[in-house]
């Protein structure tokens, strides 16, 4: 079973939408979550970090994590076509081993 | 403040050559970890090292080898390079809390042929 799923997409939200993204996990001793962006070409960078169940906002962004149900979700607000990349869903297991899943490639059309 | 730095930034090599893939960080961050990426594809932990003289197996560990002997470097080794190991690789680092930022190199881009 992996560790860290993430539907691959691509999903496609026009601008302005709201485009949402999942992540489901096999570890529920898992403690810390984290959402990367990564741009074509370009190394991941860390958009949110989550550790508590419930929401936690930043900006457009906006974490949702619900450790009983196992899953961690991106809402992204106001999308824009800057916003169009491959989205890494992390999870920090035992020993800070720190796994990532498959990402999910958004697409924002203008 | 360089961050984590890779070298060489590409290489190709030959079936059966072997290389070292090097990575620096200066942050003084004590988890380190290797990653590839294959074209279209997530992040597969290779290895990781949560302090010097400390290492250990990711989900893909078959065909490398690491060491930790300083804080700073955590150099990959691949012995007997093969067509399955053509990928970009990438190197983080973070200090040693859980809910902290992994912060990545530019990566490797590795052709085998």
């Amino acid at each position: 079973q992996k560790e860290v799923e993430q539907n691959s997409g691509p999903l496609s939200v026009p601008e302005g939408a709201i485009a949402s993204l999942n992540c489901t996990y096999s570890d529920r001793g898992s403690q810390s979550f984290f959402w990367y962006r990564q741009y074509s070409g370009k190394s991941p960078e860390l958009i949110m970090f989550i550790y508590s169940n419930g929401d936690k906002e930043d900006g457009r962004f906006t974490a949702q994590l619900n450790k009983a149900s196992q899953y961690v979700s991106l809402l992204i607000r106001d999308s824009q076509p800057s916003d169009s990349a491959t989205y890494l869903c992390a999870v920090n297991w035992y020993g800070n081993k720190l796994v990532f899943g498959a990402g999910t490639i958004l697409r924002v059309k203008s | 403040n360089a961050g984590v730095t890779q070298t060489p930034k590409f290489r190709i090599l030959k079936i059966g050559q072997s290389m070292t893939l090097q990575c620096t960080q200066d942050m003084n961050h004590n988890y380190m970890y290797w990653y590839r990426q294959d074209p279209g594809m997530g992040l597969k932990l290779i290895y990781y090292s949560v302090g010097a003289g400390i290492t250990d197996k990711g989900e893909v560990p078959n065909g490398y080898n690491v060491s930790r002997s300083t804080t700073e470097d955590f150099p990959l080794r691949l012995e007997l390079a093969a067509p399955s190991q053509t990928s970009v690789y990438f190197c983080a680092s973070r200090t040693g809390t859980e809910n902290t930022e992994a912060f990545f190199g530019q990566g490797t881009r590795l052709t085998v042929v």
